[in-house]
This record gives structure tokens, sequence and C-alpha cells, in this order.
């Protein structure tokens, strides 16, 4: 069954700790996202990447950061940093423009918490 | 850099009336316009899109038009459904680097 897997579903963070999110697909895409959505902000590009190894900063990557070692994984880490991180962050994934597809497919979703 | 908005922010219809959406956009290298529907609790998933090189799109009862030349494009949903309840988001990008730029939304409520 191909999909994107996001995990947890919720998570809770006290201030001042670092908490990472889980993104994986086996879509066999090369780019991934990762997107925060907020009430009446819409989807707010956070970090992305077009390929293993390399990845670039978003609108809001302050406060954030991932890695990409693998194709099929994109993990993002909210550090103590990021000043309002409670939100509901989004990943996806998508193929390349070349390979003539663009649909990028998302995620259930991380809600996180800061208690 | 891109900037999308989204009108209206709520959209509340009769069963089987017409619904429309519009959105702006401001790069004029964007040439990709998906829309996608998120359903409550759910994750957003693509129900249209339109590529710069047409001027509108239909599938059943929804179609997409596009005006590059004001850079504007809107969501049309004819004979609504109470099952259209979600939120949907338009979004611009470039299909030669695949950095979409999201608009805000808009609630659809539609009423039996």
């Amino acid at each position: 069954d191909g999909g994107i897997t996001q995990s947890p579903k919720y998570l809770f963070r006290k201030e001042g700790q670092n908490v990472t999110l889980s993104c994986e697909q086996n879509l066999n895409h090369d780019a991934m996202y990762w997107y925060r959505q907020d009430p009446g902000q819409g989807l707010r590009l956070i970090y992305y990447s077009q390929i293993v190894n390399d990845f670039q900063k978003g609108d809001i990557a302050e406060g954030y950061s991932v890695s990409r070692e693998k194709k099929e994984s994109f993990p993002l880490t909210v550090t103590s940093a990021q000043k309002n991180p409670t939100a509901f962050y989004l990943c996806a994934s998508s193929d390349l423009a070349g390979q003539g597809k663009t649909e990028a497919f998302f995620g259930q979703g991380t809600r996180l918490t800061v208690v | 850099g891109e900037n999308v908005e989204q009108h209206p922010s709520t959209l509340s219809v009769q069963e089987g009336d017409s619904a429309v959406i519009k959105c702006t956009y401001s790069d004029s290298a964007s040439n990709y316009f998906p829309w996608y529907k998120q359903e409550l609790g759910k994750r957003p998933q693509l129900i249209i899109d339109i590529r710069s090189n047409v001027g509108e799109k239909k599938d059943q009862r929804i179609a997409v038009t596009l005006n590059k030349t004001a850079k504007h494009f809107s969501l049309h949903i004819t004979e609504t459904q109470p099952e259209d309840s979600a939120v949907y988001f338009c979004a611009a990008g470039n299909t030669g680097f695949q950095k979409l730029v999201f608009g805000t939304g808009t609630r659809l409520l539609v009423s039996p």
C-alpha cells in the first residue's frame, strides 16, 4: 500500500525541548516538503528537499531543522528556538517536474502542542 | 517570491447552489495551479489542477478557470452537496521547480 506516513499523530512537548516529527514515503518521490498549518493562515512552507542530502529553506524555516539522508525519509526537528511551535504539521511528497507529474501527496499530519 | 491571496475565507451555500472561490497570484513565472480539499481532521487532497497553457478545465461538477493576464484563477463547484463541505486551498507554483505557495483557505459549508 503506497503512501506517505507521518508519526506520531499527536505530540506534546515541554518548552525548551527539541522534538522530531517523522515523515516516510514509499511512493519513490524525489521531492519532499514540510508545511505548517495554523487557523486562518493556510499552509506555510518550512523546508523542502528535491534530492537526497540536499534541502532548502522555505518561508518560515527559523527554529526548524531537517535532514534527508534517505529518499523515503524527511524528518523535521522543531527546536527550542521556535517561539510558537504549537501547530498542525503536514509532510508532502511529489515527483519532480521533469517527470511530468506534479501532484503533491500529503501525510495525515502531526498536531504538536507545547505544554 | 510568490504571494497567493484567496477569497472568501468562508462561504455558505444551500445544497444545489454553485460555489466560487477566487485566488490571485503575484509571480508571473508561476505556471501550475492546483486546488486541494481538506475535510475535517483529514489530509489535503488534490481535486483539480490547471497549467498556464490552459484557460479552463472541468471534472464533473468541478471546474477551474485561469486568467494569466490578470493573474487570477477560480474554482467553481456546481450542484453543491453536503459532502462538498470542507476547506479548499488554492496554490501556485512552477512546474520547473516544485515549490508550491498556498492560499489561506476557504471554509465551504453546504447546508441541506
